[in-house]
């Protein structure tokens, strides 16, 4: 079946400095990902929608200079989280379809990165 | 907003069936519906998805009404493993950041010995 991969599982930063997460594709290819973020107790959220080749788009009061997305391959999109605060601290979830974005395409999900920000 | 109610939560006894209900009155023509669980600390897991048949893998049953207002999961034998929160969402026709999924609360299904 379709695999998203995503690293790390989990990471510890210091407020102030910046994170990078990586969301991969591993056997398809994936035009558009997803990137979703849940807080405790919380449902997923989504961010923004990362498109290859192109500028990401931004779900409303998401601050796209603090959430930069680059999506420069067909399998690869990162998120880095710059100058990270407490209350950036959250799961961030990536996903992807695997036949592109057609209604019928199930979105494939990573395992999640754990960010606690100190 | 999410275009779906689930029940908040549900028991199950091991071995048993787990019948998860999902209402989508609003739903249109052309939209799908997903199932996903999510294992705590864990990304989100497909589970199945239909239009208007039911559908079946190997994981689950998917039974839609005929006026697919509403539709339920079928876990046929649930096991300890299956302790999870089930997300039924309908999923908008691609366009922008549409084609994504908005999750709603999910029912938080736990199985019991």
């Amino acid at each position: 079946g379709a695999v998203v991969s995503q690293h790390p599982s989990w990471v510890i930063c210091k407020s102030g400095t910046s994170v990078k997460i990586e969301c991969r594709s591993l056997d398809f290819q994936a035009t558009t990902m997803f990137w979703y973020r849940q807080f405790p107790k919380q449902s997923l959220m989504l961010m923004a929608t990362s498109n290859e080749g192109s500028k990401a788009t931004y779900e409303q009061g998401v601050e796209k200079d603090k959430f930069l997305i680059n999506h420069a391959s067909l399998t690869l999109s990162t998120l880095t989280v710059t100058s990270a605060h407490p209350e950036d601290s959250s799961f961030y979830i990536c996903s992807a379809p695997d036949r592109g974005m057609a209604s019928n395409s199930p979105l494939h999900f990573g395992n999640g990165t754990r960010l606690t920000v100190t | 907003d999410a275009k779906t109610t689930q029940p908040t939560s549900m028991d199950c006894a091991e071995g048993r069936a787990a019948n998860l209900p999902c209402n989508h009155s609003t739903i249109s023509g052309n939209e799908y519906v997903y199932w996903y669980r999510q294992i705590h600390s864990q990304g989100p897991q497909y589970i199945i998805h239909g239009l208007k048949n039911n559908e079946t893998n190997e994981m689950a049953s998917l039974i839609i009404t005929e006026d697919r207002k509403s539709s339920t999961l079928i876990l046929p034998h649930a096991t300890l493993r299956d302790t999870a929160v089930y997300y039924c969402i309908v999923r908008v026709p691609y366009g922008g950041s549409q084609g994504n999924l908005i999750f709603g609360k999910g029912t938080k299904l736990s199985v019991k010995p």
